[in-house]
């Protein structure tokens, strides 16, 4: 069964850093690629970076891009999100998504992780 | 950017009728498009992927059609379980994006 269990998630001051994980099971982690999306409290989706399955390639939103970093460590079956200069309209839940093999759709999704931005 | 518009933003309907909410890409996306359920406090559900294909487990109820830019998802025979917001989403391109959401509500 396919799990991905994301942690992390806390109060955080605007221009602070965190990181968030997502600890996935019950597949080949390095085989397929992972994204994490963002919602914004009842606000709707919003995806925010992307990473191939060897980690050799990375995609951004611009409205992360410079701030955040996505990356992976395979051997850990783990994915990351280091987020810097971090500000209060990137509060939200993020989720950690697995990708579908040939297409950049997410098959399965962990339960999601607050955070919020606030002095 | 593909922008993804949808519409309604919200609708109300009854159990047992017949739902359609359309999706349009400001770009030709072929038949790159998914469908998403979300309840409250959950996290989203593929439905349907490839414009058309279902998902394992998704009740035939649920249906999806279209290319190009204009896409529609349509649950026959709503039952109570389906009241929820619904997204598109096109994977054709970076970056990715997602429909503004339709909730669909009970009247």
């Amino acid at each position: 069964e396919v799990q991905l269990l994301e942690s992390g998630g806390t109060l955080v001051q605007p221009g602070g850093s965190l990181r968030l994980s997502c600890a996935a099971s019950g597949f080949t982690f390095s085989t397929y690629a992972m994204s994490w999306v963002r919602q914004a409290p009842g606000e709707g989706l919003e995806w925010v970076s992307s990473i191939s399955g060897t980690g050799g390639s990375t995609y951004y939103a611009d409205s992360v891009k410079g701030r955040f970093t996505i990356s992976r460590d395979n051997s850990k079956n783990t994915l990351y999100l280091q987020m810097n200069s971090l500000r209060a309209e990137d509060t939200a839940v993020y989720y950690c998504a697995k990708e579908y093999v040939g297409g950049v759709w997410f098959d399965y999704w962990g339960q999601g992780t607050l955070f919020t931005v606030s002095s | 950017d593909i922008q993804m518009t949808q519409s309604p933003s919200s609708v109300s309907a009854s159990v047992g009728d017949r739902v359609t909410i359309t999706c349009r890409a400001s770009h030709d996306i072929s038949s790159w498009l998914a469908w998403y359920q979300q309840k409250p406090g959950r996290a989203p559900k593929l439905l349907i992927s490839r414009a058309s294909i279902l998902e394992s487990g998704v009740p035939s109820r649920f249906s999806g059609s279209g290319s190009g830019t204009d896409f529609t998802l349509t649950i026959n025979s709503l039952q109570p379980e389906d009241f929820a917001t619904y997204y598109c989403q096109q994977p054709n391109s970076f970056p990715i994006t997602f429909g503004q959401g339709t909730r669909l509500e009970i009247k």
